[in-house]
């Protein structure tokens, strides 16, 4: 359906560790986005990707747009305590629908 | 300056009362969306406006009211508040593109609380 399958749902890591995560659905995409979410914050716009096998890095982050477009992964190299917070995919569904899907987020944990 | 702006950042109130949350944009975005947040962080879409036009109203109870006075500005307002309505209330905008969502900035939320 329209249900974006975020994971993991947490993660526990040490910092300088490299993170992974990927949002999955049995559905089409036009447009994948990465937020991260701090706490008592909006999410903020991580990464946009618009094209199927769009690869797109920013700093640390990088994510790509599935080849298949019902998938997206988002990895962050060499993790810093900052980057702890709750990520979250939203995408785009085709069929014109101009509403944004979330997935429920993975929320990371980073110890110094 | 702040690109979304949303008042109030905190909303205590009683059941049954009404109450309105305010958001503005300064990026002349012409789209403009209502998310609402539970407890497990789960972002859900309720509302969204083109130039002042419903155009996403999701399966919401109508005591929710949005209202957009202009492209840069849409509220909401809340008739009778129940305990379930507590959550954090998520402004957010956007450019149009042809029915093709452009990527959506976020407010720094609103947190109903009733009691």
């Amino acid at each position: 359906g329209q249900q974006l399958n975020q994971s993991p749902q947490s993660m526990f890591i040490q910092e300088g560790e490299d993170v992974s995560m990927n949002c999955t659905s049995s559905s089409i995409f036009n447009t994948w986005l990465w937020y991260k979410q701090e706490p008592g914050e909006g999410p903020v716009l991580l990464i946009a990707l618009y094209k199927a096998g769009e690869l797109t890095s920013n700093g640390r982050l990088t994510a790509q747009f599935g080849i298949t477009r019902k998938d997206s992964f988002l990895n962050i190299s060499a993790s810093i305590p900052s980057d702890v917070g709750i990520y979250f995919c939203a995408g785009q569904l085709e069929g014109g629908s101009e509403k944004l899907v979330f997935g429920k987020g993975t929320k990371l944990t980073v110890n110094p | 300056d702040t690109a979304v702006s949303q008042t109030p950042k905190y909303l205590v109130t009683q059941m049954g009362n009404d109450k309105s949350i305010k958001c503005e944009q300064n990026l002349g975005h012409d789209t403009m969306y209502w998310y609402k947040q539970d407890s497990k962080k789960f972002l859900k879409i309720m509302f969204s406006y083109n130039n002042k036009e419903l155009i996403i109203n999701e399966t919401v109870p109508n005591r929710f009211s949005p209202k957009s006075p202009d492209k840069a500005h849409l509220n909401l307002h809340i008739n009778s508040l129940e305990l379930g309505d507590s959550a954090v209330y998520f402004c957010a905008s956007s450019l149009w593109n042809s029915g093709i969502t452009d990527t959506q900035y976020f407010g720094p939320g609103t947190r109903l609380t009733v009691l």
